[in-house]
């Protein structure tokens, strides 16, 4: 069965730090882009980060960057994001993703397996 | 970055009606164009890709169709399944990747 399982989310307070996982299962992991994507309570979806099948190339949504990075250990099949600087705003449901292809800015691409999320609240 | 808006943002409707949700993109984004749907609780589902591209596994009644700026998610038949909330995603070359606000179809 393809699945991904996210794991770390928790309670933090304002301006620390907090790394997500996301354990990937039933496909070929180091074929296919993944990425991050975050939902507020009660709001929509919002992209946050992708990373390519090798991890050689990142990108990430302006209100991210700089203080997220991601990163993949494809040897173990998992897909991290490390939240540095954490604000209020950034509090929401992470999601981990999967692209249909292995890298990027590709007409047939699109998020086709997804997670089921784990709670990231950022409050003192 | 492309900007994604949606509508209507809510849409009543019954079972058995054929129903359309228009994104439109500030900036032409080809055929670059994704549609989801998300229930209560649970993780986005993948519809539609490249604007027209049905999804393995998706029923026949989603359709998609459009390109440029303009793009629709038609449902053919409403069935009770289907009232959920309904989002695009553009992907086009070296943008960021970006939703809409979504759509919440409900049931009249």
């Amino acid at each position: 069965e393809v699945q991904l399982v996210e794991s770390g989310g928790g309670l933090v307070q304002p301006g620390r730090s907090l790394r997500l996982s996301c354990a990937a299962s039933g496909f070929t992991f180091d074929d296919y882009a993944m990425h991050w994507v975050r939902q507020a309570p009660g709001k929509g979806l919002e992209w946050v980060s992708g990373i390519n099948w090798n991890g050689g190339s990142t990108n990430y949504a302006d209100s991210v960057k700089g203080r997220f990075t991601i990163s993949r250990d494809n040897a173990k099949k998992s897909l991290s994001l490390q939240l540095n600087s954490l604000r209020a705003e950034d509090t929401a449901l992470y999601y981990c993703a999967k692209g249909k292809l292995y890298d990027f800015w590709n007409e047939d691409d699109a998020f086709d397996i997804w997670g089921q999320g784990t709670m990231v609240t950022v409050s003192s | 970055d492309i900007q994604l808006t949606q509508s209507p943002s809510t849409l009543s409707a019954s079972v058995g009606d054929r129903v359309t949700i228009t994104c439109r993109a500030s900036q032409s984004i080809s055929s670059w164009l994704a549609w989801y749907q998300q229930k209560p609780g649970k993780a986005p589902k993948l519809l539609i890709y490249k604007a027209s591209s049905l999804e393995s596994g998706v029923p026949s009644r989603f359709s998609g169709s459009g390109s440029g700026t303009e793009f629709t998610l038609t449902i053919s038949s409403l069935q009770p399944d289907d009232f959920a909330t309904y989002y695009c995603q553009q992907y086009n070359a070296f943008s960021p990747y970006s939703f809409g606000q979504g759509t919440k179809l409900e049931i009249k």
